[in-house]
């Protein structure tokens, strides 16, 4: 089945730094890869959308600035949180579409702790 | 824009007891309603999903319901396992359309040995 590969599973940032997590569909083609985001004991909410070749919509509330969206090629988005602050620890997973009506892939997620 | 209110929060049940989780939307365009299972720290596994062109669909253990008229969904497990215990979330979208997957807030079933 269709897998989705997410890169790193686990991060520890000090605040102010950026990280980056890829977030790869790794045996089929994904124009579209969704971000999430979910905090302890919570849903999990949207961020933004990515198309190949075209800028993230984000979500209402989403800072574009802060969370930069790159999807360069059909196999491979990334979400750099950038300036990171404790408040910005959460769980952050990815998830590709691979064509319209069909079921949405996650991948695996990254925990994310800004001390 | 979509919202989806999931209810109980909470759900705990014994071992072979069925368990319900309710779901409702508000965009009457959603057609496509899956359901999660997620572990702790673990991704969302997609257990059940339907369309809007079908009332019910059964797999084994787990069955989901759709009312369109009332915009409601519904995940039924029957004979409960302790290794059913998990958060589950049910969303809803517009395939076809955006494709963005709208959650609910979990309910988090303990199956009880």
């Amino acid at each position: 089945g269709a897998v989705v590969s997410q890169h790193p599973s686990r991060v520890i940032c000090k605040s102010g730094t950026s990280v980056k997590i890829e977030c790869r569909s790794l045996d089929f083609q994904a124009t579209t890869m969704f971000w999430y985001r979910q905090f302890p004991k919570q849903s999990l909410m949207l961020m933004a959308t990515s198309n190949e070749g075209s800028k993230a919509t984000y979500e209402q509330g989403v800072e574009k600035d802060k969370f930069l969206i790159n999807h360069a090629s059909l196999t491979l988005s990334t979400l750099t949180v950038t300036s990171a602050h404790p408040e910005d620890s959460s769980f952050y997973i990815c998830s590709a579409l691979l064509r319209l009506n069909s079921p949405l892939h996650f991948g695996n997620g990254t925990r994310l702790t800004v001390t | 824009g979509e919202n989806v209110e999931q209810h109980p929060s909470t759900l705990s049940v014994q071992e072979g007891d069925s368990a319900v989780i309710k779901c409702t939307y508000s965009d009457s365009a959603s057609n496509y309603f899956p359901w999660y299972k997620q572990e702790l720290g673990k991704r969302p596994q997609l257990i059940i999903d339907i369309r809007s062109n079908v009332g019910e669909k059964k797999d084994q253990r787990i069955a989901v319901t759709l009312n369109k008229t009332a915009k409601h969904f519904s995940l039924h497990i029957t004979e409960t396992q302790p290794e059913d215990s998990a958060v589950y979330f049910c969303a809803a979208t517009t395939q076809g359309g955006s494709e963005k997957l709208v959650f609910g807030k979990g309910t988090k079933l303990t199956v009880n040995p």
